[in-house]
């Protein structure tokens, strides 16, 4: 069964610092693979996503990620972050296929501190 | 753009009501999906449904069901509230056999007292 793992629960960067959030995923395959925001009371945005191809995936409000497939890792980056980045990010996987988004798991997500 | 709309932002129901949140997209999206979200576990599919009156169980069914009439709208209905369903509730749509994005309501923040 595929599953996706975010080690960081919480995590506190300065304004104008670099950001990483990690996120590993477990599937017999390269799946597919998301980054979702969360911003305070709202929805989940999807950021980016990564299906094939060129490793390094870029995305809205600045963001990129990577795909590794030796350490079967997706991290999350961005050189500079903004005090509108506090957000709750999700990292999310799904199977290759034309099965459905109903097969898609979710991480438990990271929340993001923005501090002056 | 691709608007999902959730009827209540916040919800206050005492155990034992019967409650229902309401979903509706503009996209004429086949697909609906609905997730509760909860600190630490992340998003679970609920109920998912890929065409008027078909539905599908997720992981955490148990104590939900749904109704789609309406191609734009899907209802999640708590037959009867407990307070283990005090939750954040997404709704989601998307294309039939699309895996690679879905589009999200605001949620709804259920609370049962």
């Amino acid at each position: 069964a595929q599953s996706v793992t975010q080690p960081d629960i919480h995590i506190t960067v300065s304004e104008g610092a670099s950001l990483e959030l990690r996120c590993n995923y477990s599937y017999g395959a390269t799946p597919y693979l998301f980054w979702y925001v969360q911003s305070p009371g709202q929805g989940l945005q999807l950021l980016l996503k990564y299906f094939s191809g060129d490793t390094l995936v870029q995305g809205i409000k600045g963001f990129e990620a990577e795909f590794k497939r030796s350490q079967s890792s997706f991290n999350l980056r961005k050189p500079s972050v903004h005090w509108s980045d506090a957000a709750e990010y999700f990292c999310a996987v799904g199977p290759p296929d034309s099965g459905g988004y109903q097969k898609v798991t979710f991480g438990i997500g990271t929340k993001l501190q923005v501090i002056p | 753009d691709v608007k999902v709309t959730q009827s209540s932002r916040y919800l206050v129901k005492r155990t034992g009501e019967k409650v229902f949140l309401e979903c509706v997209q503009d996209m004429d999206h086949e697909n609906m999906f609905w997730y509760r979200q909860d600190p630490g576990l992340g998003l679970r599919l609920i109920y998912f449904s890929y065409d008027v009156k078909m539905k599908e169980k997720g992981d955490i069914p148990e104590g939900y069901s749904v109704s789609r009439e309406k191609k734009e709208r899907f209802s999640l209905i708590l037959e009867s509230a407990s307070t283990n369903q005090t939750s954040m509730y997404l709704c989601a749509s998307n294309w039939l056999r699309s895996n690679t994005e879905a589009f999200f309501g605001q949620g709804t923040r259920l609370t049962v007292v």
